[in-house]
């Protein structure tokens, strides 16, 4: 099993700024998985980040609304640009089956 | 592509009883399945997974689900619930190769009652 922290845990933030959201895992990996769990609903994948290509995103998410890094093959970050409040989701970093624990995000 | 069809929203259950939380999946592709628990404000725990072998997989909690291809299910059951078993479950699929993407089931809301 991979062990996966995300930073934050949660934040509150104000409409028009951006969020930076971070994975780690504790082991080496091909492919990492970002996901969003809307109030009340289930998980829609929004990319895939691979390490030493641009990632690749599920229809209905861009890159510049949701940029994607992906430095190295334990590391990855997930940016929120130009937030509203339905941007307001649990975002999900994760790995060969195993999820973060996730970070709550509240729009104001 | 695959996809995941939960059957049941909500399932209200009392204590002790027995449960079953039903899923069926589509895809033109072999498939690993797996069923994961969402605690109130808590992230996704795996619960159990199937990749090959055995149909009937074992999982925490005392947990376990069949897998069907004929029917192309993969139901979660469970002998008798407990008060701390309430929460969400998704039901999540994945084509059967290495790290690949999973597609989620909209989710059902276990509760049991006392």
């Amino acid at each position: 099993s991979a062990v996966i922290s995300q930073k934050p845990s949660r934040d509150i933030c104000q409409r028009g700024t951006s969020l930076t959201i971070q994975c780690q895992v504790d082991s080496q990996v091909t492919m990492m998985f970002w996901y969003r769990q809307q109030p009340g609903q289930s998980l829609t994948l929004i990319a895939t980040a691979n390490q030493g290509s641009e990632a690749t995103y599920e229809s209905g998410f861009v890159i510049d609304k949701f940029p994607i890094s992906r430095p190295n093959l334990t590391f990855s970050t997930l940016t929120v640009s130009n937030m509203s409040p339905e941007d307001s989701s649990i975002y999900l970093c994760s790995v060969a089956a195993f999820f973060g624990q996730g970070t709550r995000l509240t729009v104001v | 592509a695959q996809s995941v069809t939960q059957l049941d929203s909500q399932v209200p259950v009392f204590e002790e009883a027995p449960v079953e939380l039903r899923c069926n999946y589509s895809s033109s592709v072999s498939v690993y399945l797996f069923w994961y628990v969402q605690y109130p404000n808590q992230g996704l725990q795996l619960l159990l997974k199937y990749l090959s072998g055995s149909t009937l997989v074992k999982g925490i909690n005392g947990f376990e689900a069949e897998f069907n291809k004929s029917q192309t299910s993969f139901h979660l059951r469970k002998p008798s619930v407990h008060i701390s078993d309430t929460a969400e479950y998704f039901c999540a699929v994945t084509p059967g190769d290495n790290n690949n993407d999973m597609r989620f089931g909209a989710g059902t809301r276990l509760t049991v009652k006392p």
